[in-house]
């Protein structure tokens, strides 16, 4: 069955450290999104792509990056890790712009000490 | 500016009808959803609305007015699993085809 798969699923790194979160998935979706959940604001939009070698800003965006080799994984990197990064990560995908439904990975949990 | 409003949390009892409401503030308008998430899980999709109007798929249904910037779900036969947050997210049309503004979900307790 396709699916959409993130590892690690826990990862706890120290301040000042790259960490890079990986995003996986085997529907052929054009489009992949990163966000990250944070009590009492939902789920916000950190980078987001609409295909290979596209990739644009959310709106927290800053302190990270994403890059879209192929079709199936948006690697999302944390290039200085800072405790205000610590949170639960989803990627998310859909197959087309306008109307489809986006479909989110199981998280990853991010801990920076 | 975008916001979406939603409770922060709601209590039920099981076999109930509940209601959870959603309103709406962003920049465009291109279709409303609402998903589901237990606790330590993925978000999971449950329904969307574009036009006016009530969706019906089981014991979820889900209503949208576009003048008012309303939305609900209504849960109908409240079942212990049905314990989860309830998200609401609109799609924007400003800035992209595809992205989703989401509000901070509801959080519903369903006692026995």
């Amino acid at each position: 069955d396709a699916e959409i798969t993130q590892s690690p699923r826990h990862k706890i790194t120290e301040t000042g450290r790259q960490v890079t979160l990986a995003c996986h998935q085997t529907w052929n979706h054009n489009n992949m999104f990163w966000y990250r959940q944070d009590l009492g604001h939902g789920l916000r939009l950190i980078h987001y792509s609409y295909g290979v070698q596209d990739t644009n800003k959310g709106e927290v965006s800053d302190g990270y990056s994403v890059s879209r080799s192929n079709t199936e994984d948006l690697p999302l990197t944390l290039e200085s890790a800072a405790s205000s990064q610590t949170s639960v990560y989803f990627c998310a995908s859909s197959e087309h712009r306008g109307t489809d439904t986006q479909y989110f990975g199981p998280g990853t949990r991010l801990t920076v000490l | 500016g975008q916001n979406i409003d939603q409770p922060t949390e709601m209590t039920a009892t099981e076999g109930a009808i509940v209601q959870i409401n959603c309103t709406y503030q962003t920049s465009g308008f291109n279709g409303l959803f609402w998903y589901q998430q237990h606790a330590g899980e993925a978000p999971t999709f449950l329904s969307y609305n574009v036009l006016d109007g009530l969706e019906e798929k089981g014991r979820f249904s889900s209503f949208l007015s576009r003048s008012k910037g309303y939305s609900y779900l209504l849960l109908k036969e409240l079942q212990m699993k049905d314990s989860a947050s309830y998200l609401c997210a609109v799609r924007g049309l400003a800035g992209g085809y595809n992205k989703l503004i989401f509000g901070a979900g509801t959080r519903l307790a369903v006692h026995p």
